[in-house]
């Protein structure tokens, strides 16, 4: 079975602060895909990035990018200068493959708190 | 604005009351997904539709039926409510008839008494 587990429930930035969010996932598969989505306050579910795992190289967008670890199975998102509007929950998520639907898992997320 | 309308954004129903969960996304968007969140979980699929005419079960799609109205509307009903389908629900959207849900719902939150 394939789970995706978060182990921090929340977590805390002080603005223009970096942090990283952890992310670890247990699958028996090689071709599979990860993504962090953000969901502010008003529950609309954001995509922010996406990774594919036969890709060695981390993937970036903007202010956000990953840390991929295939072997140890660990996707971490780490957001540099951090904004008051950072501030939401963030789901890690697992796809086998990129067009298999029931095979595309949540994590329980983590909620981020930035400081002013 | 463009995207992906829910309604209602909130409904409060009886055990054994049965409703529907209206989605409509303008995007012309090819799949359509409803999910179920909650407190302490992350998302679960309920079912999915990959194009107008097909659903298919999710994860949990227990209690649930879905209907692909045509290619802009997914809606989601609930036959016979129970405690346990307390929960926020999301529809979402995306282009392609495959690949990860990209637009969501702002989501329906539901209780059942």
């Amino acid at each position: 079975a394939q789970t995706v587990t978060q182990s921090q429930p929340e977590m805390s930035v002080q603005e223009a602060e970096t942090v990283t969010l952890s992310c670890t996932y247990d699958t028996s598969e090689s071709d599979y895909y990860l993504f962090w989505y953000k969901q502010p306050p008003s529950r609309q579910m954001i995509l922010v990035i996406r990774q594919e795992a036969y890709k060695q190289q981390n993937a970036t967008e903007n202010r956000f990018s990953v840390n991929f670890q295939k072997a140890a199975k660990s996707f971490s998102l780490k957001i540099s200068d951090s904004q008051l509007g950072d501030a939401a929950m963030y789901f890690c998520a697992y796809r086998r493959g990129l067009y298999n639907f029931n095979k595309f898992y949540f994590g329980s997320g983590t909620k981020l708190n930035v400081k002013p | 604005n463009a995207g992906v309308t829910q309604t209602p954004k909130f409904q409060v129903l009886k055990t054994g009351q049965s409703m529907t969960l209206q989605c409509a996304q303008d995007m012309n968007h090819n799949s359509m997904y409803w999910y179920r969140q909650d407190p302490g979980m992350g998302l679960r699929l309920i079912y999915y539709s990959a194009s107008e005419g097909t659903t298919d079960k999710g994860e949990v799609p227990n209690g649930y039926n879905v209907s692909r109205l045509n290619k802009r509307e997914f809606s989601l009903r609930l036959e016979s409510a129970a405690p346990s389908q307390t929960s926020v629900y999301f529809c979402a959207s995306t282009e392609g008839t495959g690949g990860q849900p990209q637009h969501f719902g702002d989501g329906t939150r539901l209780s059942i008494l």
